[in-house]
């Protein structure tokens, strides 16, 4: 069966520092994943994705994500956080219908 | 904003009563996605649909769930005899159809079931 896992419930980080938050995947056939990031209140916004190719994804926000199919993991990074970068981010993983599973989420807190 | 709108953005209502939401995807998608979420979780896959067509049905969906897609635009979600564990924000997503083209999706309706 398909699943994603973050491992982490909350990353805690002080602004202008890097960033990871962590995401593995257990998938048959080529992955498909996907970050996106959600609000309060709102609906999930799209960060980036990975199909095939590159290893490192260049993302919006800058933002960037790496694939690394030894270790399973698809995790996303910044080097210099923002205050503005707090929020719920999750990991999706999907397959040729689009149908995403989804992980359980990772809060991200920046410190100014 | 040419983005997925949902409507109505909250719900409340008594145990017992139906409701519907209504999901408006970004107009060339031709894919529209069904989530459900609850607090602390990441949103779980209840349904899709290839324009008017359902392609695929959670076991998450009970018979009390049904959703449509009539024309291939907009979908309605409805829920018949809600109960308290109903409440959840419900999200809707479409895409394109490409593959692994990425999910776009609206603000949800959270609904609360008292």
């Amino acid at each position: 069966a398909q699943s994603v896992a973050q491992p982490e419930d909350q990353v805690n980080v002080a602004e202008g520092n890097p960033l990871t938050v962590k995401c593995t995947y257990s998938v048959s056939g080529n992955p498909y994943l996907f970050w996106y990031v959600q609000y309060p209140n709102r609906g999930l916004q799209f960060l980036l994705k990975y199909i095939t190719g590159d290893n490192l994804v260049k993302g919006s926000y800058g933002f960037e994500a790496e694939f690394n199919k030894s270790q399973t993991s698809f995790h996303l990074k910044k080097p210099s956080a923002l205050v503005s970068d707090s929020a719920l981010y999750f990991c999706a993983g999907g397959g040729a219908t689009n149908k995403l599973i989804f992980g359980t989420g990772t809060l991200l807190a920046v410190q100014p | 904003d040419t983005g997925v709108s949902q409507n109505p953005r909250h719900k409340i209502t008594k145990r017992g009563q139906n409701v519907t939401f209504r999901c408006d995807p970004i107009s060339e998608h031709n894919r529209l996605y069904w989530y459900r979420q609850t607090l602390g979780q990441g949103p779980e896959f209840l349904t899709y649909f290839q324009n008017e067509a359902q392609l695929e049905k959670s076991r998450l969906l009970s018979d009390r769930f049904s959703a449509e897609r009539p024309k291939g635009s907009f979908s309605t979600l409805e829920i018949q005899r809600t109960e308290q564990g109903d409440s959840a924000m419900y999200l809707c997503a479409s895409s394109s159809g490409t593959p692994n083209s990425p999910l776009h999706f609206g603000n949800g309706t959270r609904l609360t079931v008292t």
